[in-house]
């Protein structure tokens, strides 16, 4: 167990449809990161977060949005949802401010677009 | 621009013999390197980092890499094979310079051992 949460583990939805995924980091960590992976595009990098304020952007694409809370969670925002959202979504945390500090990944949130 | 490379993306050994997953990256500035192990329906788990010092890093399982700075390039390898060390690798690159660099992650290399 990582000690990164995320939840719901599993999400249907329909095209054009929003969904929020969630997570929780490590207790201590500060750094939250979102990853998409699917069987075509590998793992991409899509944002990260530091104690509140965006820190890194990736390929993530305009409809998709995402924030860190005071409580340090962190919510992964997806709308106008498309066939080819469909992928594992992971969220990970690393100890405060180091780029050479390892993530800790959560167990991922699978969305199925239909 | 950063790029991290995975030429293989299956490697299949049989079990007690040598492994070697290969990783090269492209990186401005100097790099930190990981690897990162996933087994089927979990998310990924480290196994190790080269930050800096020496260039033989060792990990959690039996693993190890080697960091190489004139052929850019940070090969996972374990000595005797496990069937249980079957699963996807991942290589991951992020230049040094800032907490606030983008991690770039390689595009996996399914392990497979045969017992």
């Amino acid at each position: 167990d990582s000690g990164v949460t995320q939840t719901p583990k599993h999400l249907i939805t329909a095209t054009g449809q929003r969904v929020t995924l969630r997570c929780s980091p490590r207790s201590g960590d500060l750094s939250v990161y979102w990853y998409q992976q699917s069987l075509d595009q590998g793992l991409q990098f899509l944002i990260q977060y530091y104690n509140g304020e965006e820190r890194a952007k990736g390929n993530i694409l305009e409809r998709f949005s995402a924030q860190q809370f005071p409580d340090l969670h962190s919510e992964l925002n997806l709308s106008s949802l498309e066939l080819g959202d469909s992928a594992l979504y992971f969220c990970a945390s690393s100890a405060p401010g180091l780029a050479g500090e390892e993530q800790f990944f959560g167990p991922g949130t699978r969305l199925t677009v239909l | 621009a950063q790029s991290v490379a995975q030429p293989e993306d299956q490697v299949n050994v049989a079990e007690g013999n040598p492994l070697t997953v290969k990783c090269t990256y492209s990186v401005s500035g100097n790099p930190y390197l990981f690897w990162y192990v996933q087994y089927p329906n979990r998310g990924l788990q480290f196994l190790l980092k080269y930050i800096t010092g020496d260039n033989l890093v060792k990990g959690s399982y039996g693993f190890e890499a080697e960091f190489n700075k004139s052929q850019t390039s940070f090969h996972l390898k374990k000595p005797s094979a496990l069937v249980s060390d079957s699963a996807l690798y991942f290589c991951a690159v992020r230049p040094d310079y800032s907490s606030a660099s983008k991690i770039i992650f390689g595009s996996g290399t399914r392990l497979s051992i045969r017992p």
